[in-house]
């Protein structure tokens, strides 16, 4: 159980487009999700955290017009990436915190790579 | 805000052999988790272990243990009987036990190298 996927798992668009990723938790219900970003041999950070009905909490730097979240079920968060640049390329990973459970565990998405040309 | 710092970039072990992963971490709070998380190749986090602070004993997961050291503020992975599929990124995790804040607070991680 336990189960986190992400959809598409690689996209390539040109610049200015706009690009949707899907983080969905298969088999628990989240009311928190959380997408990070990775570029090559980083670590994550986080982008923000979206809460199932509510506006999401962005991290100080992350733009939340560029970075649009939502998060619509407690199944369900979507990450919009509008109007991309070939800067946004990176490798985004969502993680769902499941509700039940002694530890509050997140579970992590196999990740999606953006590339911009 | 927390801060946590893995200061080894890169180490490598041989195959059965034991390697140790270093981890410190800055907090003024008392309750809190760590973590130490894998990403091998194909990228997919990978949650190894993890240590509540409230409790003394170190925990064990099969061949990994950790050394939690909660005056010093450090938190070091021990992998027993390295084996080849143990190469991968790993990360030291960070999370604060109170509230609804569930944040992980990552370090920049360490590459394994395990050598046949």
């Amino acid at each position: 159980g336990a189960v986190v996927s992400q959809h598409p798992s690689r996209v390539i668009c040109k610049s200015g487009t706009s690009v949707k990723i899907e983080c969905r938790s298969l088999d628990f219900q989240a009311t928190t999700m959380f997408w990070y970003r990775q570029f090559p041999k980083q670590s994550l950070m986080l982008m923000a955290t979206s809460n199932e009905g509510s506006k999401a909490t962005y991290e100080q730097g992350v733009e939340k017009d560029k970075f649009l979240i939502n998060h619509a079920s407690l199944t369900l968060s979507t990450l919009t990436v509008t109007s991309a640049h070939p800067e946004d390329s990176s490798f985004y990973i969502c993680s769902a915190r499941r509700l039940a459970g002694e530890f509050n565990e997140q579970f992590f998405g196999p990740g999606t790579r953006l590339t911009v040309l | 805000a927390q801060t946590v710092t893995q200061s080894q970039p890169e180490m490598s072990v041989q195959e059965a052999e034991t390697v140790t992963l270093s981890c410190t971490y800055d907090t003024s709070e008392s309750d809190y988790y760590l973590f130490w998380y894998k990403q091998p190749p194909s990228r997919q986090m990978i949650l190894v272990i993890r240590q509540e602070a409230y409790k003394q004993q170190n925990a064990t997961e099969n061949r990994f243990s950790v050394n939690f050291q909660k005056a010093a503020k450090s938190f070091s992975l021990k992998i027993s009987d390295s084996q080849l599929g143990d190469a991968a990124m790993y990360f030291c995790a960070y999370r604060s036990g109170r509230g609804s804040n569930y944040k992980l607070t990552f370090g920049k991680g360490t590459l394994l190298t395990v050598n046949p």
